[in-house]
């Protein structure tokens, strides 16, 4: 059974960066699609990005258009882990962060199947 | 599309039949996916793929897309249904959410 755990500072300043780690068990990142998934307190769900773990340091990624100046997604899979980092950060950016694996079908992107338990991250000063 | 509309909110009695749905420009020519959020806890795929259900999710849960709207349909509703529920869908290669339905059963 895949599982995936967040982890990170609870509490960040504004303009730093925040960068959590996804670590995951049960299976490898290898081959696989990553993405990162963040709830406002009390809001829905804004989708952050994600990437393709090939097992080389250059998979694919994509962003979302309103956070891509500002995100990066990486991955290591020697040490089957996830990473996110966001710079600038503002209150807005306040918020519980998922990570979540993309299943695959039909060499499309479909749902997300596995999630983590979420790690929550308030900027302030 | 770069939206999802989901209504905020839907109340139902235990054992009615609840109806939430998912409207955005061209959904009809994309697989639509329903996620299940219980107070905290993350969230859980209940349909994939417009109706598809994955093992373990109870039979009264189903889905159908007609048009540009996706509808989640949980027959006979229980409390434990109660709970917020998103649809999500993929426009190329960007991931959208409806902004979630808050179900309560009462």
């Amino acid at each position: 059974q895949v599982q995936l755990q967040e982890s990170g500072p609870g509490l960040v300043k504004p303009s730093e960066t925040l960068s959590l780690t996804c670590i995951v068990t049960g299976g490898s990142i290898r081959n696989h699609y990553w993405s990162w998934i963040r709830q406002t307190p009390g809001k829905g769900l804004e989708w952050v990005g994600y990437m393709f773990s090939s097992g080389t340091s250059s998979g694919s990624t994509s962003y979302n258009p309103s956070l891509k100046s500002r995100v990066t997604i990486s991955g290591d899979s020697s040490k089957n882990q996830i990473f996110l980092n966001l710079r600038s950060l503002t209150a807005a950016d306040t918020a519980v962060y998922y990570c979540a694996r993309v299943r695959i079908a039909v060499s499309a992107l479909d749902h997300f199947d596995y999630w983590g338990q979420g790690a929550l991250v308030t900027v302030s000063s | 599309s770069s939206e999802l509309t989901q209504p905020p909110s839907m109340s139902v009695s235990p054992g009615q039949t609840a109806t939430i749905s998912c409207s955005g420009d061209g959904l009809g020519t994309k697989y639509v996916n329903w996620y299940q959020q219980r107070p905290g806890q993350s969230p859980l795929v209940v349909i994939y793929q417009d109706n598809t259900r994955p093992s373990g999710i109870p039979e009264r849960f189903s889905g159908s897309i007609f048009g540009d709207t996706a509808t989640l349909t949980i027959s006979g509703a229980q409390a434990l249904d109660e709970a917020d529920y998103f649809c999500q869908a993929w426009d190329r290669s960007t991931a959208l959410f409806g902004g979630g339905t808050k179900l309560t059963v009462l």
